[in-house]
């Protein structure tokens, strides 16, 4: 049992440039979720997803995108990156009102 | 809305020694309340959660955690540490559908020799 799977676990971007990360779970969760972690700053939540098909905002969603054509899947999407997106991105989904993660992506855009 | 303070955001302290993660909150309905461990360079894993029932609640690697709904406080807790404890705590509050969480920013256990 995998639990929660996140690829890749670095990348390194120029700015404008574009990338996909890719969640995968696989405890039949409802719920996903894509946080970003930064020094300081605690856990901050980009997107969400209640169900296959469906996504939404969280707190910080701007320059990112999200999909959940699977259930087991979620991606997160950087359209343009910008240096401001440096950090380390964590999937996680929900099971018995506990939080899943995952080991996280860490991206840095030069 | 809800939120969640971590007054200390550094806590250095000596191997064997007791030590107490400080995790305040405010929320204006009723919630669950949890505690999170990451060592370094790894994802965060469940330490203890209290979802209802028994306000003293006792987690993995002999952490437990006290529910004081009067206080809005949620202070983890751990009578002798280990080098191995050396990580950072997350504590963090969901509303009671286990859903909408919020995070704190953290506090960093460092346990000296």
């Amino acid at each position: 049992n995998a639990g929660v799977t996140q690829t890749p676990k670095f990348r390194v971007l120029k700015t404008g440039q574009s990338m996909t990360l890719l969640c995968a779970q696989d405890m039949n969760h409802e719920y996903m979720y894509w946080y970003r972690q930064d020094p300081g700053m605690g856990l901050r939540l980009i997107h969400y997803s209640v169900g296959e098909g469906t996504t939404a905002k969280g707190e910080v969603p701007d320059g990112y995108n999200v999909s959940r054509l699977k259930k087991q899947n979620f991606l997160l999407g950087l359209e343009s990156a910008a240096p401001s997106q440096t950090s380390v991105y964590f999937c996680a989904s929900t099971g018995a009102n506990v939080l899943t993660f995952g080991a996280g992506s860490r991206l840095t855009v030069l | 809305a809800q939120s969640v303070t971590q007054l200390d955001s550094q806590v250095p302290v000596f191997e064997e020694a007791p030590v107490e993660l400080r995790c305040n909150y405010s929320s204006s309905v009723s919630v669950y309340l949890f505690w999170y461990v990451q060592y370094p360079n790894q994802g965060l894993q469940l330490l203890l959660k209290y979802l209802s029932g028994s306000t003293l609640v006792k987690g993995i690697n002999g952490f437990e955690a006290e529910f004081n709904k009067s206080q809005t406080s949620f202070h983890l807790r751990k009578p002798s540490v280990h080098i191995s404890d050396t990580a950072e705590y997350f504590c963090a509050v969901s509303d009671n559908y286990g859903q909408n969480f919020v995070f704190g920013p953290g506090t960093r256990l460092s346990v000296l020799p």
